[in-house]
């Protein structure tokens, strides 16, 4: 099946920093979301993104399908910001479609 | 516009008992998938349910069954638990004609906890 890797792993940060979580993923998809994970364990969307370059506020992703990977940058981090940052890519198939996710960048901010 | 949401929130089972866990889906939505979060890892593909049939299913054992309503809601049924089945268990809910729109909305998860 399609492989996912996330980077870093771990990422600590002083209020104000900005960031950038990588997502490199092994073979075509259909779709590529990124999830914020909160401490109660809520996945939250943030971008839904096969291609290209989406903003919402202090986030915004760029996705680069044809190299297999997708970038989120978080700009002016705040420390609400905390929490784990999921990649998970999408391949249709006739039978239905799933997620596959990475294994997250935990991301701390700190006042 | 309620969202996914899954009861219960936490749960606590012994070992060798079973588990259902439920989901209603976001209005509009008519499909279904779990996955199952170990502490530490990203969520893991159970299975997915559309028009009350299950359509996928991942690498999980055959302890691990399911369930689709006509209303789309859902029950995930795991059978002779293991410690290993400790768990966040989440609910995810999607339109497959809509995906590239607006892709999964996930609930917020059911913990369960095997002694």
């Amino acid at each position: 099946g399609i492989q996912v890797e996330q980077s870093p792993p771990d990422l600590i940060l002083q209020e104000g920093a900005n960031s950038t979580l990588r997502c490199n993923f092994s073979d075509s998809v259909n779709n590529l979301q990124w999830f914020h994970q909160n401490p109660w364990g809520q996945l939250i969307n943030l971008f839904y993104i096969p291609s290209g370059t989406k903003q919402n506020g202090r986030l915004s992703a760029t996705t680069v399908a044809t190299e297999r990977y997708s970038l989120l940058y978080i700009s002016s981090s705040q420390t609400t910001d905390s929490g784990v940052y999921f990649c998970a890519v999408v391949r249709w198939e006739t039978s239905g479609s799933r997620l596959t996710f990475g294994e997250g960048t935990q991301l701390t901010v700190n006042p | 516009d309620a969202g996914v949401t899954q009861s219960p929130t936490h749960l606590i089972k012994t070992r060798g008992q079973q588990v259902t866990l439920r989901c209603s889906p976001k209005s509009g939505h008519d499909t279904v998938s779990w996955y199952q979060q170990a502490l530490g890892q990203g969520p893991q593909f159970i299975f997915q349910y559309y028009e009350e049939e299950e359509r996928q299913r991942g690498n999980f054992p055959d302890r691990f069954s399911g369930h689709q309503f006509p209303n789309y809601s859902s029950e995930l049924n795991v059978n002779a638990l293991l410690l290993g089945d400790s768990a966040l268990y989440l609910c995810a809910s999607s339109v497959p004609r809509a995906l590239l729109l607006y892709g999964y909305t996930f609930g917020s998860g059911t913990r369960l906890t095997v002694v």
